[in-house]
């Protein structure tokens, strides 16, 4: 069974730019959640969302948003971008909320200029 | 709300020694445990979990975790280091049944294993 894959692997981008970043979670995953990785601030959550509906959200602004489709894919999407927001981005899937084993791809490594 | 603190940013361990990597947690009522890993330029790899009974877990690549709930402390560790073992490692929390926080990540701890 193939693991979790983000798309891209690595992203340059310039300050008030927008960019998104695509998820697609295990074969019959139905959860997916988003972190943020940095030197500073090390994981931190996003959100999280499951059939198609945000569950829950950290504590980052509204620039940061994303979606889930039917087949459980998911994208992120950062408007505005600002150089703090360079960092490695990780999607986490799992079967379904309940389930407290997650799995996580390799990243998108996001350089805002 | 739940925290995790990796009170080392970096232990040094000699290949054939020991290695322990400290956590301890926050969090209310009872709580789901976990140990990643993660190489340079690589995702988060699963290595173990706590979830309930037995109070040592093994896991993947001969690693090891203690759940101390008095202490509130979930340590990983390995009877035998291995320099393949050299890596970023990441306790983390999640209150059972689920938290609307997702996994609550400590900062993380740099393995180093020399030869």
């Amino acid at each position: 069974k193939a693991g979790v894959t983000q798309t891209p692997r690595y992203l340059i981008k310039t300050r008030g730019q927008q960019v998104t970043l695509s998820c697609s979670p295990i074969s019959g995953h139905r959860s997916v959640s988003w972190y943020q990785q940095t030197p500073g601030q090390g994981l931190q959550f996003l959100f999280e969302y499951f059939s198609e509906t945000q569950r829950n959200k950290g504590n980052f602004p509204g620039r940061f948003s994303g979606r889930q489709f039917s087949n459980s894919r998911s994208e992120m999407n950062v408007s505005t971008l600002e150089l703090g927001d360079s960092a490695l981005y990780l999607c986490a899937s799992r079967l379904a909320v309940t389930d407290n084993e997650q799995f996580f791809g390799p990243g998108t490594r996001l350089t805002v200029l | 709300a739940q925290s995790v603190a990796q009170p080392e940013d970096q232990v040094n361990v000699a290949e054939g020694n020991p290695l322990t990597v400290k956590c301890t947690y926050s969090v209310s009522g009872n709580p789901y445990l976990f140990w990643y890993v993660q190489y340079p330029n690589r995702g988060l790899q699963f290595l173990l979990k706590y979830i309930t009974g037995d109070n040592l877990v093994k896991g993947s690549y001969g690693f090891e975790a203690e759940f101390n709930k008095s202490q509130t402390s979930f340590h990983l560790k390995k009877p035998s280091a291995l320099v393949s073992d050299s890596a970023l490692y990441f306790c983390a929390v999640t209150p059972r049944g689920g938290g609307a926080d997702g996994l609550t990540f400590g900062k993380g701890t740099h393995l180093i294993i020399q030869p």
